[in-house]
């Protein structure tokens, strides 16, 4: 069975950083792009970014690519999120996901992070 | 960045009724090179993560019921839902995988009339 559990969610001071993680099991992990996507309270999906199996591409929403930094560990089957210069418009849940075909196949079941002094 | 534009944003319906969503594209999503339109449906129950539903437009995720039915070409999509079910009310999502960022649109809620 497929699972991908996150973690590393909470509340955190404005301007702070955060690393969330995401812990993947079930399936060949390091055959697989991974993904991040997060949702604001009451609002749709973002699309973060993803990161290829060696690590060698990762994409971002330009929004982002300066404040967050996807990368992966295969050989602890892991993904990450690093956030940095948090802001309140970064509250939110964030979901990793695996990724076929740009699609995001498989999702966590989210962890959540407020950004609240 | 391709902008993503559904349409309603909310429907109420019966179960048994057939419901359709639309989701349009600002360009193209259509490769020419395989002929493949990269458009992928998602459902969100509440409190639940996405689940994929379609993608290439048309193609069912396995497990998924064929009363989902996905289509269009191009710019212009649909996802059909026929003989609604109360397990189908939730929030349907379109997405583009044409070209990095993957955008979704912002979000059909279906509700029961």
């Amino acid at each position: 069975e497929v699972k991908l559990v996150e973690s590393g969610g909470g509340l955190v001071q404005p301007g702070r950083s955060l690393k969330l993680s995401c812990a993947a099991s079930g399936f060949s992990f390091n055959d697989y792009w991974m993904g991040w996507v997060r949702q604001a309270p009451g609002k749709g999906l973002e699309w973060i970014g993803e990161i290829n199996q060696d690590s060698s591409t990762i994409n971002y929403t330009p929004s982002l690519k300066d404040k967050f930094t996807i990368s992966r560990d295969n050989a602890q089957n892991t993904l990450y999120l690093q956030m940095s210069k948090l802001g309140s418009e970064d509250t939110a849940i964030y979901y990793c996901a695996s990724i076929i075909r740009g699609t995001f196949d498989y999702w966590g079941q989210g962890v959540m992070v407020t950004v609240s002094s | 960045d391709i902008v993503m534009t559904q349409s309603p944003s909310s429907l109420a319906v019966s179960a048994g009724e057939t419901v359709t969503i639309n989701c349009k594209s600002s360009q193209s999503l259509l490769y020419s090179g395989n002929q493949k339109n990269y458009l992928a449906w998602y459902q969100q129950k509440p409190g639940q993560s996405p689940k994929l539903l379609i993608y290439w437009a048309s193609t069912r995720q396995s497990g998924v019921p064929d009363r989902f039915i996905g289509s269009g070409s191009g710019t212009d999509f649909t996802l059909t839902i026929s003989s609604v079910q109360a397990e189908d009310l939730a929030i349907y999502y379109c997405q583009q995988y044409y070209d990095t960022p993957y955008t979704f649109g912002a979000g059909t809620k279906l509700e029961l009339k």
